[in-house]
């Protein structure tokens, strides 16, 4: 166990659907991650929230919505996705240094019909 | 701009042999590299990494990386694999330019089969 627990760990959706994704961790970290891993491609960071504010979007469709509510919560909102956006969201979180690792949870396996 | 090359898409090695994973990278100034290991259905775990000091690192389950800055390399090593190491490694590098959140870019990624 790496202290970062996500649920669910699988999700499956219909387009028009409205579902959220959740991240907690317990390891009294202040900033954690979304990424998005897609079968063929590198893992791609999508958001970054340091001391809950939100640090880095990148360029993320507005389709996803994360909320960081406290230092050890973070979810991600999900609506009207699209087939592409089927892939495993993983949520990370690290400690304030800046050498410091990012621990990982397990996953949400979504898929998006 | 900030990279990780991971040249090969999968390495198959027989138990018991020595196995290398490869990794270069471009980055600015001076890098934090960081290898961690996917097992199937699983989150990714930290194995280890470096940021200053003796180019040989040391990190979980026997492995191992050398960092080569001469060469941009920062390769994954353990001296006899087992069959429970097959999964899929990552290499990874502090962008620079990420502040204090620690933003890793990834490379692609390299599966590891070990055959009994």
């Amino acid at each position: 166990e790496t202290g970062v627990t996500q649920t669910p760990r699988h999700l499956v959706m219909g387009m028009t659907n409205k579902k959220s994704l959740k991240c907690e961790q317990h390891l009294g970290h202040n900033a954690m991650y979304w990424y998005k891993q897609s079968a063929k491609k590198p893992l791609e960071l999508m958001f970054v929230y340091s001391l809950e504010e939100r640090v880095e979007n990148n360029s993320v469709p507005s389709r996803f919505s994360p909320e960081c509510p406290n230092s050890s919560h973070l979810f991600l909102h999900l609506h009207t996705l699209q087939p592409e956006d089927s892939a495993l969201y993983l949520c990370a979180s690290r400690t304030s240094s800046n050498t410091g690792e990012l621990f990982f949870g397990e996953g949400s396996r979504l898929t998006v019909l | 701009a900030q990279s990780v090359a991971q040249p090969e898409d999968q390495v198959n090695v027989a138990e018991g042999n020595p196995l290398t994973v490869k990794c270069t990278y471009s980055v600015s100034g001076n890098p934090y590299l960081f290898w961690y290991v996917q097992y199937p259905n699983r989150g990714l775990q930290f194995l280890l990494k470096y940021i200053t000091g003796d180019n040989l690192v040391k990190g979980s389950y026997g492995f191992e990386a050398e960092f080569n800055k001469s060469q941009t390399s920062f390769h994954l090593k353990k001296p006899s694999a087992l069959v429970s190491d097959s999964a899929l490694y990552f290499c990874a590098v502090r962008d620079p330019f990420s502040g204090g959140y620690n933003k890793l870019i990834f490379g692609a990624g390299t599966r590891l089969a070990v055959h009994p």
